[in-house]
């Protein structure tokens, strides 16, 4: 079947602007994940959502970004009036349940430049 | 979360075993030890995770020290696919939505 996908691949943006970048996870996995890849590092987490809910946003830099999953299905994370220190690949996972026994399922990434 | 440290890079040759190792001193007994490994340009990739006991799958074997302070992870046969960035990560039993704590990994080049 198909695995976590993330639109789009890349975004070139302007200091300023708002971006969002979208993630589909595996269809019937109710656990969300959004990490943050700056170069050279490991990922990072952002925000995690079990169903439609943010159950853990600890990770959420400031303010400035936000993540919705509407449906339990399809999330997107918001950043509004980005900054050069934005830039870095959004990684997105799922899991078919928090536990810690379940894997998770890491999609491509959005590599995101802020110019 | 209990802390990790693995050595910032690693060689092997095609076909011999790669054996990256992990410290993780600071373990408790509700931890579960976790590798994942990460290609260039793609999203990190699931290997193994284990408790106590020894664990083995298509891909690798876990090897975990009997006072839990630190492990191995064994590909038997590396590839040139193989080439990646490997993480090991400690995560509690009842992590609380099961975030992953990366640190900075073991890059491993499998060479000709």
């Amino acid at each position: 079947g198909a695995g976590v996908s993330q639109t789009p691949s890349n975004k070139v943006t302007e200091k300023g602007k708002y971006v969002e970048l979208r993630c589909d996870p595996i269809s019937g996995h109710t656990a969300l994940y959004w990490y943050r890849q700056s170069l050279g590092q490991g990922p990072e987490f952002l925000i995690y959502f079990q169903g439609t809910g943010a159950a853990d946003d600890s990770g959420l830099p400031n303010d400035r970004f936000f993540a919705v999953r509407p449906e339990g299905s399809v999330s997107t994370l918001k950043i509004q009036r980005t900054e050069r220190g934005d830039s870095a690949v959004y990684l997105c996972a799922s899991s078919s349940s928090p536990s810690s026994y379940n894997e998770q399922f890491f999609g491509p990434g959005t590599r995101l430049t802020v110019l | 979360d209990a802390k990790t440290t693995q050595p910032p890079s690693m060689d092997c040759a095609e076909g011999r075993a790669a054996n990256l190792p992990c410290n993780h001193s600071t373990i408790s007994g509700n931890e579960y030890v976790y590798w994942y490994r990460q290609i260039h340009s793609q999203g990190p990739q699931y290997i193994i995770h284990g408790l106590k006991n020894n664990e083995t799958n298509e891909m690798a074997s876990l090897i975990i020290t009997e006072d839990r302070k630190s492990s191995t992870l064994i590909l038997p046969h590396a590839t040139l696919r193989d080439t990646a960035v490997y993480y090991c990560i400690v995560r509690a039993i009842y992590n609380q939505g099961g975030k992953l704590i990366f640190g900075q990994g073991t890059e491993l080049s499998v060479k000709p």
